[in-house]
């Protein structure tokens, strides 16, 4: 069964810090990993896929790398702002019928 | 509009009492999932449908709960006879292909 972990569960930096969020998986058959933005109240926001055959993804000062042999994904994040804070969520496809399973999430602050 | 639009935006009940929650996928995307997110939890996959046919049910927790769509359109999530550990956000989500899934805001559901 997979699961999908992420570490830490909380993280607090000041403004303008280079951030690691960490991800890991248990089956490493998966068809692609996506990360989530998730705001208060709010439903997610997709901001990197990455497929199986990918390394990485890039996206301003957003980048996701994929290790699936090692069942690890990480999203770096440059040069953080107050307006990153927010719930990012990691999730694995199994498959290509799109079904997601998600990690717990890393709930970030950014303190001006 | 643009998104994936979902009503009610919350809703209170007591419980034994039926529901029933609605999502509009944005127009043109085939699939259509609903996740549920519990307090202080992951998301959990419920089901996903493929236009109207529901090729993977494996997350529906009992059989209280049923879902159906309507072509390639509106989606319904009904949970009967409530209980109160059935409190939590349903998500809503839909793409295209491969393409990363767009979520709504969700239905926060509580059950007295």
């Amino acid at each position: 069964k997979q699961e999908v972990t992420q570490i830490p569960a909380a993280l607090s930096v000041p403004e303008g810090e280079n951030l690691v969020l960490n991800c890991s998986f248990t089956d490493s058959a998966i068809y692609n990993l996506q990360w989530f933005r998730q705001d208060p109240g709010k439903g997610l926001t997709s901001l990197l896929l990455i497929q199986s055959s990918q390394r990485e993804q890039t996206s301003g000062r957003l980048n996701a790398s994929l290790d699936k042999s090692s069942g690890r994904s990480t999203l770096y994040i440059a040069a953080s702002q107050p307006g990153d804070s927010a719930t990012y969520l990691c999730a694995v496809a199994p498959s290509n019928t799109g079904k997601l399973i998600f990690g717990q999430g890393t709930t970030l602050q950014v303190k001006p | 509009g643009a998104g994936v639009s979902q009503s009610p935006s919350n809703k209170v009940t007591e419980k034994g009492k039926d529901v029933e929650l609605r999502c509009d996928p944005i127009s043109g995307h085939t699939a259509l999932y609903w996740y549920r997110q519990r307090l202080g939890q992951g998301l959990e996959f419920l089901i996903y449908f493929q236009g109207n046919s529901a090729p993977d049910k494996s997350g529906l927790p009992s059989d209280r709960f049923s879902a159906e769509r309507t072509g390639e359109s509106v989606s319904t999530l009904t949970i009967q006879r409530t209980q109160q550990e059935d409190s939590a956000v349903y998500l809503c989500a839909s793409n295209r292909g491969s393409q990363p899934q767009h979520f709504g805001d969700g239905t926060r559901l509580s059950i007295l």
